[in-house]
């Protein structure tokens, strides 16, 4: 199986102050389709997760363009450009290229 | 609005079995693959299975395969997840998500619990 392994697993920040999540992948993520499929998912205290971004860079309806996605091939970045109070919760990547899908083992994000 | 809500959770005793039931609504679910994922409470996501829009492709985790069968009623507008042989690891909160292959689970639900104990 694909191994993903996030860092940092837990990211203090100031509100305000940009954010950076990094996942690196054991094996390429490049699909035989072209595609490379790393997806973004945000998770809130209580609630059900919610994808963020997939596809490396895309992001999901609604989600705001504070959220940027980037990489290639194994190593991968979610950038929060000002940290804001609702964006408190866990974040996980997950690699959609090979079977089983895989998750990121999670990076808490919380206020200074 | 895509709705997507569980049933079927509960407490079983190891080796017994449950079916848990995903109703959906607000998008084409015969159009939409369908994955279920669990989460320990406190602990991180982990991928359980996937049926593609007409039921013909299916996958699993390497720790459920051969006990779980996923499978869905297009006309019902519903997925289902057969769990048998149940183990100890396999007590979580069980989420139906439906997404794209690649791209994994768009929507979720709000998940239900499952207990596996005697």
């Amino acid at each position: 199986d694909v191994v993903v392994t996030q860092s940092p697993v837990s990211l203090p920040v100031s509100l305000g102050q940009p954010a950076s999540i990094s996942c690196r992948s054991s094996q390429s993520l490049v699909h035989s389709d072209g595609n490379t499929y790393l997806s973004w998912f945000q998770q809130r205290p209580g609630q059900s997760p919610r994808r963020l971004i997939y596809k490396i860079s895309n992001r999901d309806s609604g989600v705001p363009d504070r959220f940027s996605g980037s990489g290639s091939g194994t190593d991968f970045t979610l950038k929060i450009s000002r940290v804001e109070a609702e964006d408190v919760g866990v974040y996980y990547c997950m690699q959609g290229a090979h079977w089983p899908l895989t998750f990121g083992g999670g990076t808490k994000v919380e206020i200074k | 609005e895509v709705q997507l809500v569980e049933s079927g959770g509960g407490l079983v005793q190891p080796g017994g079995s449950l079916r848990l039931s995903c109703a959906a609504s607000g998008f084409t679910f015969s159009s939409s693959w369908m994955h279920w994922v669990r989460q320990v409470p406190g602990k991180g996501l982990v991928w359980v299975s996937v049926i593609n829009t007409d039921g013909s492709k299916t996958n699993y985790a390497d720790s459920v395969k051969g006990r779980f069968t996923i499978s869905r009623d297009n006309a019902k507008n519903t997925l289902y997840l057969q769990m048998n042989s149940l183990r100890g690891e396999d007590a979580a909160v069980y989420y139906c998500a439906s997404g794209g292959p690649g791209s994994g689970p768009g929507s979720w639900g709000q998940g239900t619990l499952v207990t596996v104990s005697s």
